[in-house]
């Protein structure tokens, strides 16, 4: 069964800081791994990574994928109060099933 | 553009009853999908729904079904409540089966309370 790990599983910051979470997947078949950040409830979509599309950013957020290794990371510069949530990680299977990580909880100390 | 919407917000049901929970896609999206978050189990795939049929589902009992209606909104139903059937279910939508990468958006959720 398809695996994905994060970590580190919880993070504090002050605020300016540049932080850097991490994704690594077992699958059996590479499909696409997408990135949500999740504050109260609903998760909020980030990016999504494809073998076609490596690498993505949205203004301080930005995100690459290692096929080599298996893995990805989400980058967020000059990090805000408003960053403070859960960021989840998901590799997308064949039949749309996302399977996702635990979650990193980033908490941003101003 | 308004995003995908549940209802209710909040349900508290008592261990054997059924429970409907409800869900309304993004405009446009004819895929619609659900997914439990259990505390201390994430987020768990349990269904996925395409042009009214049912496409995938997760490893979980029969007692959880659902549907998708004409107008692309969908239904989850939980037969035999059971105490560990508390938890946020979210519901997501996205583009249909023609579109190959479909990024998933997120419902608010509805809190499930089983006593």
């Amino acid at each position: 069964e398809d695996k994905v790990v994060q970590s580190p599983l919880s993070l504090v910051v002050h605020e300016g800081d540049t932080v850097t979470l991490n994704c690594s997947y077992e699958v059996t078949n590479f499909r696409s791994l997408l990135w949500y950040k999740q504050e109260k409830k609903a998760p909020t979509f980030l990016f999504m990574l494809t073998s076609s599309g490596i690498e993505k950013k949205s203004g301080r957020l930005s995100s690459i994928l290692d096929k080599k290794e298996l893995s990805s990371i989400l980058n967020i510069t000059a990090t805000q109060t408003g960053d403070s949530a859960i960021y989840l990680c998901a590799h997308m299977e064949y039949g749309n099933k996302l399977v996702f990580g635990a979650g990193t909880i980033l908490r941003v100390k101003s | 553009e308004a995003g995908v919407t549940q209802s209710p917000t909040h349900l508290i049901k008592t261990r054997g009853q059924q429970a409907t929970l409800r869900c309304s896609p993004i405009s446009g999206h004819t895929s619609v999908y659900w997914y439990q978050q259990a505390l201390g189990l994430g987020l768990q795939f349990l269904l996925w729904y395409d042009e009214g049929e049912e496409r995938n589902r997760g490893n979980f009992p029969p007692r959880f079904s659902g549907r998708q209606f004409p107008n692309y909104s969908s239904e989850l139903n939980v037969n035999a409540l059971e105490l560990e059937d508390s938890a946020l279910y979210l519901c997501a939508s996205s583009l249909g089966l023609a579109v190959s990468y479909n990024e998933q958006f997120f419902g608010p959720g509805t809190r499930l309370t089983v006593l």
